[in-house]
């Protein structure tokens, strides 16, 4: 069965300092990974996607980045945090890239407040 | 703008009565439709989805309607129970794009004893 890891589970951090949260799934190869990011009171939004190791498209700009070092990892940072950064951030993964839209699998996903 | 728009917060339904969920979309290219399922403190769950080429799709006590000329979406629980109280999160995805799923900010159903 496939799992997936996020940490850390919560974090606070100061504006200006850096972030990196990071996301594992085991039991699945060759995942397509994304990350989301929901601020208080607002919607779940895309921030990135990855369909293969080493490749990650962005698809709201938020003064984040994300890379894929491996298969099965997937890392969310910055150099500088914002105030506008804080919310709730998962990470997900699916099996298919093709024509249509596929299920996501959520991780249990990072509450991040910064102050 | 938001292309998936969920217009009620909130819904407080008795026990054994039937929730309904509604969803507005924008984009006339969606052709992919879910609904996930969120209890606090967790992370969302697919509950059940359904492509363009049907109106309606049912698993057990949930069933999914597709009104594609209206461009809105809707989730039917009979028979509710307490554990059904939850946020519900609808989700509209384009062919091409993946995963890109736009989601709604979710409704707060609770289901009253």
């Amino acid at each position: 069965a496939q799992t997936i890891h996020q940490w850390p589970v919560a974090e606070i951090k100061a504006v200006g300092s850096p972030l990196s949260l990071g996301c594992t799934i085991k039991g699945k190869s060759s995942p397509n990974l994304y990350w989301y990011w929901q601020a208080t009171g607002g919607t779940l939004q895309q921030l990135f996607y990855s369909i293969t190791v080493g490749q990650v498209e962005s698809v709201v700009q938020l003064n984040l980045s994300a890379s894929r070092p491996k298969d099965d990892q997937f890392i969310l940072s910055t150099e500088k945090l914002l105030l506008s950064h804080s919310g709730f951030y998962l990470c997900a993964w699916s099996l298919h890239w093709g024509g249509s839209a596929e299920t996501l699998y959520f991780g249990s996903g990072t509450r991040l407040t910064v102050l | 703008g938001q292309q998936v728009k969920q217009s009620s917060p909130s819904l407080t339904v008795q026990e054994g009565g039937i929730s309904i969920l509604n969803c507005d979309y924008e984009n006339d290219m969606f052709d992919y439709f879910a609904w996930y399922k969120k209890y606090p403190d967790n992370s969302p769950t697919l509950l059940i989805s359904v492509r363009s080429n049907v109106d309606k799709r049912e698993d057990g006590r949930l069933t999914v309607f597709l009104n594609k000329s209206g461009k809105h979406f809707s989730l039917h629980i009979t028979a509710s129970q307490p554990e059904d109280t939850a946020v519900y999160l609808c989700a509209a995805g384009e062919q091409g794009t993946g995963s890109k799923l736009s989601f709604g900010k979710g409704a707060k159903l609770t289901v009253s004893p």
